[in-house]
């Protein structure tokens, strides 16, 4: 089936360093990539969703300055956190779909702590 | 309003018991598409089921079932024959068509815990 790999899975780093995060597909084209933010005992909250070659949509509240997303090829995308403090310590997950028509396939996600 | 409503926070399932598990949409949109997630403890997302809104038949995969009613704008899933595995938090998700982007709603998610 659909995989999607996102490394890596857990990283833990000291406030003000930046940190990339990546989302692959390995055996389809991710046209769309999603990223989303889980809040303890909360739902995903969708971030950005980003469709290859262009840039990302945002969602509102969310600075994209601040999580720089990149998707410059059908199989990678990338979130950066810039400039990273101890409040964007969350899980972070990816997901990825083919076409409108296919479920959307999401990644393990990664534990960001930053201290 | 909310655009997926799980109202069961958390529920408790005997093993081997079946379970229903709530989830209720609201969109303008005709075409649309629902889907269950299972996060376990991990975080990670797994996709169980799928239910398109032109589907006339409910979705099935395994032990899991859709419940859907369109009507009704529900979309509930049943695991039957429960399993210690099962214990995790699921999600219930729309997707709404083209005319209405392509939005991908999830809901707050109902954490389902199995006894033995």
């Amino acid at each position: 089936g659909a995989v999607v790999s996102q490394h890596p899975s857990r990283v833990i780093c000291k406030s003000g360093t930046s940190v990339k995060i990546e989302c692959r597909s390995l055996d389809f084209q991710a046209t769309t990539m999603f990223w989303y933010r889980q809040f303890p005992k909360k739902s995903l909250m969708l971030m950005a969703t980003s469709n290859e070659g262009s840039k990302a949509t945002y969602e509102q509240g969310v600075e994209k300055d601040k999580f720089l997303i990149n998707h410059a090829s059908l199989t990678l995308s990338t979130l950066t956190v810039t400039s990273a403090h101890p409040e964007d310590s969350s899980f972070y997950i990816c997901s990825a779909r083919d076409n409108r028509d296919q479920p959307q396939h999401f990644g393990d996600g990664t534990r960001l702590s930053i201290l | 309003a909310q655009k997926i409503t799980q109202t069961q926070p958390g529920m408790f399932v005997q093993e081997k018991e079946a379970v229903t598990l709530d989830c209720t949409y609201d969109t303008s949109d005709p075409s649309y598409g629902l889907f269950w997630y299972k996060q376990p403890s991990s975080g990670e997302m797994i996709f169980l089921i799928y239910q398109g809104s032109y589907d006339q038949q409910n979705a099935t995969e395994g032990r899991y079932s859709l419940n859907f009613q369109k009507a009704r704008k529900s979309a509930n899933l049943v695991i039957s024959a429960s399993q210690l595995g099962d214990s995790a938090m699921y999600f219930c998700a729309m997707r709404e068509g083209p005319n209405t982007g392509n939005q991908f709603y999830f809901g707050t998610g109902t954490s389902l815990t199995v006894i033995p």
